[in-house]
């Protein structure tokens, strides 16, 4: 089945404890991008990467890193969690980049304490 | 995104009822999606819209794009609870010459009373 698996769904930490949420996708997409959606403001982009090496920043990369070491795999790593990242966070993929449908993931919940 | 707004930000119809949801940019939309959100879940990709006037239809869920492609509107019809949910629009906008950039509306929550 065609999907992007996040992990994990929930997870509930303390400030400045080290973080990786997973993103995998299995269709083979080049584009892969991290949203963040918080009451009021929508979703808004925080990384996205075009393909293998490449990435770059969305509208709030603050106090987010990501890598895209394989086609498949995009984590998003909270280096020093602070209780502003809060949020519900979505991993998405597309084939065409902008310029096709977005594949999201279920969601990772997190609340930093 | 004030670049994207939509409306309304919740409707709450009887079973049955007819639906319209707006997205309303300020610049050309060069692409728009809309998606539908469980709470709490991903979001699931409805349709795609790319030419002025273009229309398309699945099942009860109607989505146009104007002719001077800065809106789109997504209808229901005779909606049921399974509508319920949230609805989302997303678009490519040029913002810079060669530069789009894909933003979200932030939503209409949809609750269909049975």
């Amino acid at each position: 089945e065609a999907q992007v698996t996040q992990n994990p769904r929930y997870l509930i930490t303390v400030t400045g404890k080290k973080l990786t949420v997973t993103c995998s996708q299995n269709m083979n997409h080049e584009y892969m991008s991290w949203y963040r959606q918080d009451p009021g403001l929508g979703l808004r982009q925080i990384y996205y990467s075009m393909n293998v090496e490449v990435t770059d920043k969305g509208d709030v990369p603050e106090g987010y890193k990501v890598s895209r070491k394989e086609k498949r795999n995009f984590p998003l790593i909270l280096e020093s969690p602070s209780p502003n990242q809060t949020s519900l966070y979505f991993c998405a993929s597309s084939v065409l980049g902008l310029h096709s449908p977005l594949h999201f993931g279920n969601g990772t919940r997190l609340t930093v304490t | 995104s004030q670049e994207l707004e939509q409306s309304p930000q919740s409707l709450i119809v009887q079973e049955g009822k007819n639906l319209t949801i707006n997205c309303t940019s300020s610049k050309t939309l060069y692409g728009l999606y809309w998606y539908k959100q469980k709470y709490g879940e991903g979001l699931i990709f409805l349709m795609m819209l790319q030419k002025g006037g273009e229309e398309k239809s699945h099942e009860k869920i109607t989505a146009k794009l104007d002719e001077k492609k800065q809106q789109s509107s997504l209808h229901i019809t005779a909606s049921q609870p399974s509508h319920a949910g949230i609805y989302l629009c997303g678009a490519v906008l040029l913002i810079t010459s060669g530069t789009y950039k894909y933003i979200f509306g932030t939503g209409t929550r949809l609750k269909v009373l049975a």
